[in-house]
């Protein structure tokens, strides 16, 4: 089956250290996406990714990092600049980049909690 | 994106049909309406979308005001499974991006 995985389901940290979230798809898709949710909030996208060797800032991106050196694969690292890490990461990705119609596709999400 | 608005939560009972509105009166010509879902602890998951015509789809449909400043989703038989935070999206034009706003609670009561 096609789809989007996120490993883990649940990660923990001491505060200071980076942290690498994992995201592959299997649907072939060329726009990838890092979201963040908050508790009662809505997602705030981190960075996205509309092809292979290239990525974009989203609207919170400071305290973050990401590589797309894969189609399938677009891994996100909090680093210890992120001020206040600990939420609910959801990777996301779409047929194409620069289209702002149809399905985002998302995959289960990685809770991270930062001690 | 254009500015949308969505009542905060909402509530009904199983089996009945359930109508979910958002305005989004700043809306462009040629902004498509979509609508997404989240489950409790889940990723979100895309349900519909539509630009003028009214739209079916085995999860939905998706009524357009004429003047396409609001519209409904409209989930026909409500189950249980279809207690989510609902969310009504105009994605910004070739940004690429979908931005989520606080969307609709639906509390579905056996």
């Amino acid at each position: 089956d096609g789809g989007i995985t996120q490993s883990p389901k649940y990660l923990f940290r001491k505060e200071g250290q980076n942290v690498t979230l994992s995201c592959e798809q299997n649907l072939n898709h060329d726009a990838m996406y890092w979201y963040r949710q908050d508790p009662g909030q809505g997602l705030r996208l981190i960075y996205y990714s509309q092809i292979v060797n290239d990525f974009q800032k989203g609207d919170i991106a400071e305290g973050y990092s990401v590589s797309r050196e894969k189609k399938e694969s677009f891994p996100l690292t909090v680093t210890s600049a992120q001020k206040n890490p600990t939420a609910f990461y959801l990777c996301a990705s779409s047929i194409r980049g620069g289209v702002t119609v149809g399905e985002q596709f998302f995959g289960p999400g990685t809770r991270l909690t930062v001690l | 994106d254009a500015k949308t608005t969505q009542p905060n939560s909402m509530e009904s009972n199983e089996e009945e049909p359930v109508h979910l509105p958002c305005n989004h009166s700043t809306i462009s010509g040629t902004d498509y309406i979509h609508w997404y879902r989240q489950l409790p602890s889940q990723g979100p998951e895309y349900v519909i979308h539509g630009l003028t015509s009214n739209v079916n789809n085995r999860m939905a449909s998706l009524a357009i005001a004429e003047d396409r400043k609001s519209s409904t989703l409209i989930l026909h038989r409500a189950t249980l499974r279809d207690a989510a935070v609902y969310y009504c999206i105009l994605p910004i034009q070739g940004a690429q991006k979908l931005v989520f706003g606080q969307g609709t609670r639906l509390t579905i009561n056996p």
